[in-house]
């Protein structure tokens, strides 16, 4: 089976521009998630979708991140105004099915520099 | 709230020896899970091993096995006759089964970089 398709691949920018990263998850999974992963750290939840319905945001800064899920599949991560702070590894994941136990499977991630 | 704790930046093991990764967690919940992820250089986040809270043996995958102590909060991760291509980035997770009916989103610890030196 394919797996979940991240683009760009990488991404640099100028602070206070905008930038968006698109994902596709694997064919039939309804739960997909953008992960923030700063060099050096481990991957930190931004968003998750349950279909297209948004189930956790909580760490994602609203007034400058939004993200969305239309019609349950592809989903688009955006950044407006871009701080140099959020220069990180932006991951997009999938599942299929929402157990305790379900892995969840990642793309290659998107790489975004903001100078 | 849950936390994951990994204490090594930096591990290296010779060819073919055993290595073990450290990962304690916190949780209040007695329904949980965890995993093991493998982050090579090219950034692609690889699962590797899951452990339920309930399971009574540890898991194993090929070379990879969990050691669970419950009592402890810990579940390191055994890697048996390390290879060249397991240096990466290791990093231990958990999710825990929520009160709420849902589940608890997946959260990492900071990683352990592992290098295998032939």
């Amino acid at each position: 089976e394919a797996g979940v398709a991240q683009s760009p691949r990488y991404k640099i920018i100028e602070k206070r521009q905008s930038v968006a990263f698109w994902c596709n998850p694997i064919s039939g999974h309804a739960t997909l998630y953008w992960y923030q992963q700063i060099l050096g750290q481990g991957p930190k939840l931004l968003i998750q979708f349950q279909n297209n319905g948004v189930v956790d945001d909580s760490q994602l800064p609203k007034d400058r991140f939004s993200a969305e899920r239309l019609k349950g599949v592809d989903s688009t991560l955006k950044i407006q105004p871009a701080k140099l702070e959020d220069s990180a590894v932006y991951l997009c994941a999938s599942s299929d099915i929402e157990g305790l136990d379900s892995p969840l499977h990642f793309g290659n991630g998107t790489r975004l520099t903001v100078t | 709230a849950q936390k994951i704790t990994q204490t090594q930046p930096g591990m290296f093991v010779q060819e073919k020896e055993a290595v073990t990764l450290d990962c304690t967690y916190d949780t209040s919940d007695p329904s949980y899970g965890l995993f093991w992820y493998k982050q090579p250089s090219s950034g692609e986040m690889i699962f590797l091993i899951y452990q339920g809270s309930y399971d009574q043996q540890n898991a194993t995958e090929g070379r990879y096995s969990l050691n669970f102590q419950k009592a402890r909060k810990s579940a390191n991760l055994v890697i048996s006759a390390s290879q060249l291509g397991d240096s990466a980035m290791y990093f231990c997770a958990m999710r825990e089964g929520g009160f709420s009916g849902g589940y608890n989103k997946l959260i990492f610890g900071a990683g352990t970089r592992l290098a295998v030196h032939p």
